[in-house]
């Protein structure tokens, strides 16, 4: 198993290009996240899927995902602000296993 | 707002010594804990955890504590070997909240030769 993989590992863009963060695991879970992670922040949510059809959101706009499937869970910022130069984390699980979450090394994105 | 707090960003340890790591949580509806271990360019990886319903469980080397009444847990490591530097994350869940993750801040460890 790959686990979980993200595409790409580093990224540039400017202020108001728009950007997918790719995201994708093989070991059929039901659960996905994303998270950035910024210094002295720790992790912060932005949206999961409990399942292939549904998602929810965590935090205000500037983002937006899709999961059509179970394995692909991209991540769409719409017009990109230097306030979301971050590191992009995917994580899945088990849906309802509480075991914690299995995650994709991370995308390091910075806007100009 | 954060309900998970780790107030020591960092720690720095004597190879071979205890490394105690600290987190406090305020939500009381929190009833799972988690520590991750992050390396540089990789993503955390699940170290051990405690349920609510325990004070304690060990792991090898690792131990976490638990003290519901205070909302405090600690990260024991026992003894700490250089490999152990990483940045480590506390994290809290709820059942009643679909176990979605909160996350501390995060506490760099190293561990000196």
């Amino acid at each position: 198993n790959a686990g979980v993989t993200q595409t790409p590992k580093f990224h540039i863009l400017k202020t108001g290009q728009s950007m997918t963060l790719q995201c994708a695991q093989d070991m059929n879970h039901g659960y996905m996240s994303w998270y950035r992670q910024d210094p002295g922040m720790g992790l912060r949510l932005i949206y999961y899927s409990a399942a292939a059809g549904t998602t929810d959101k965590e935090v205000p706009n500037g983002y937006n995902v899709s999961r059509l499937n179970t394995e692909d869970f991209p991540l769409r910022l719409v017009s990109a602000a230097p306030s979301q130069t971050s590191v992009y984390l995917c994580a899945s699980r088990l849906q309802g296993a509480n075991f914690g979450q299995f995650f994709g090394p991370g995308t390091r994105l910075t806007v100009l | 707002d954060q309900q998970v707090k780790q107030n020591s960003p960092s720690l720095s340890v004597q190879e071979g010594r205890i490394s105690i790591l600290n987190c406090d949580y305020t939500n009381s509806m929190f009833d799972y804990f988690l520590w991750y271990k992050k390396y540089p360019a990789e993503g955390p990886t699940f170290l051990i955890s405690i349920s609510s319903i325990k004070d304690k469980n060990e792991d090898g080397r690792f131990t976490v504590f638990l003290n519901k009444s205070a909302k405090h847990l600690s990260l024991h490591i026992v003894p700490s070997q250089p490999g152990d530097s990483a940045v480590y994350f506390c994290a809290a869940s709820s059942t009643s909240n679909d176990y979605k993750l909160s996350f501390g801040a995060g506490t760099t460890v190293t561990v000196r030769a």
